[in-house]
């Protein structure tokens, strides 16, 4: 069953640190996203990505996050100065264009600003 | 309460048993998934309900849905070990791009 591939696992990195995050969707989906969840707490929308543009983004998603799909198939988000309350596990999900059809969630990276 | 409110948080019961979550949710939507969350891991697509839909089975899952009562449960029959996890509902709007909107989530808890 085709997944959606989330690299690295695991990243520490010290407050003010850029990182990126990188997630290879599904091959023949055409809508991505990125979610975050804080430990405890609810998964949070992030920002949806379609036809090489943002669509749709949350208040979390500020100037220091930006997403890129570099080569038709990877699939990034950057933080550009990571801060402590950005430690989380961050989710990729594609989908594709049948809205009958739910998405599908890469194993996410958990991210650990110290 | 927020969108996507599910009770109850926790759930512990004894193996082949039955479970039953519920969600609320507060805006109208144009679908409704369930997926689950085993410990520090993904999240596992389970079901999508249809706000046309009012019932759905899938294996041992069963999803029905209300939207007069803005509502969903999932069922698990006959419970397994291997069904102890975190079980999220998301709902999907009915404009845009379908971003979802979680749930805090039920922690089941399956005694064998």
């Amino acid at each position: 069953e085709p997944e959606v591939t989330q690299t690295p696992s695991h990243q520490v990195t010290q407050m003010g640190q850029e990182v990126i995050l990188r997630c290879v969707p599904i091959s023949n989906h055409l809508y991505f996203y990125w979610y975050r969840q804080i430990l405890g707490q609810k998964v949070e929308f992030l920002v949806s990505f379609y036809n090489n543009e943002i669509s749709e983004k949350s208040e979390i998603f500020d100037d220091q996050f930006s997403v890129e799909r570099p080569d038709g198939s990877n699939f990034t988000l950057k933080i550009r100065s990571t801060k402590l309350e950005d430690s989380a596990m961050y989710f990729c999900a594609s989908r594709d264009s049948r809205s009958s059809y739910g998405y599908t969630f890469g194993s996410g990276t958990r991210l650990t600003v110290v | 309460s927020q969108q996507g409110e599910e009770d109850p948080q926790a759930l512990s019961i004894q193996e082949g048993e039955n479970a039953t979550m519920n969600c609320s949710y507060k805006t109208s939507i144009n679908n409704l998934q369930w997926y689950r969350q085993n410990s520090g891991r993904g999240l596992v697509h389970l079901i999508l309900i249809r706000s046309n839909e009012r019932e759905k089975h899938s294996g041992r899952l069963r999803v029905t849905l209300d939207t007069s009562k803005k509502s969903s449960s999932l069922l698990i029959t006959a419970s397994r070990a291997a069904d102890t996890a975190s079980y999220f509902c998301a709902t999907a709007p009915n404009f845009g791009n379908e971003k979802l909107t979680f749930g805090t989530g039920t922690r089941l808890t399956i005694i064998p």
